[in-house]
């Protein structure tokens, strides 16, 4: 079936270090969005990426969708505790499909 | 701004009962979702409804029925609860009517529900 998968499903950094999550799907995406949770909380919308290989920046956070509109990742430089949470992908491959989301946990 | 609002936060149900999740939105959104959120499983989709009338089943919908009389409520009805139904629930609201995932969605704050 349609499936979006993301890796890798825990992270655990260094404040200071980078750090890169993927999303990849098994069919073409009409666009794809990003969602924050924190700890006990619910997905916040991050971004919304809709055209092949678009780029885009919200401070120390970088997003990519890939030329085939199957992948997209986000990057996150110098992780600070503020990062801390689950992040998820969101495509739309016929139906609303969350990745599964990556777990970032930061150590001071 | 009230957005999207969910009740109850939380419940304890006992196997075999059923309950009716309630999830309202007050941004005139068209597209509605409820999602279970599971340790390792990410949010799954359950039902969906595009507007008033209409809905349809997402990832998971068994043991789950939704209906859509109106555009602002969608509520979740649990048929027969069972331990596997232990889970946390998030509704969602966005614009767009047509796909639901052309614009920014917006979830409520969740139900955490338990069933023993």
């Amino acid at each position: 079936g349609q499936q979006v998968m993301q890796i890798p499903q825990y992270q655990h950094v260094q404040e200071g270090e980078d750090f890169t999550t993927y999303c990849n799907s098994s069919t073409t995406l009409s666009n794809i969005q990003w969602y924050k949770q924190r700890p006990g909380g619910h997905p916040v919308f991050l971004i919304q990426l809709v055209k092949s290989g678009e780029v885009k920046k919200q401070k120390r956070l970088t997003f990519q969708f890939g030329e085939a509109k199957k992948n997209s990742s986000l990057h996150i430089t110098a992780t600070q505790t503020t990062d801390v949470g689950t992040y998820f992908c969101f495509g739309y491959p016929g139906k609303l499909i969350f990745g599964q989301g990556t777990t970032l946990q930061v150590k001071p | 701004n009230a957005g999207v609002t969910q009740t109850p936060k939380f419940q304890v149900l006992k196997t075999g009962q059923s309950m009716t999740l309630q999830c309202a939105q007050d941004m005139n959104h068209e597209y509605m979702s409820w999602y279970r959120q599971d340790p390792g499983m990410g949010l799954r989709l359950i039902h969906y409804s595009v507007g008033a009338g209409i809905t349809d089943q997402g990832e998971v919908p068994n043991g789950y029925n939704v209906s859509r009389s109106t555009t602002e409520d969608f509520p979740l009805r649990l048929l027969s609860a069972a331990p596997s139904q232990t889970s946390v629930y998030f509704c969602a609201s966005s614009y767009s009517g047509v796909s639901g995932g052309d614009t920014e969605a917006f979830f409520g704050q969740g139900t955490r529900l338990t069933v023993v």
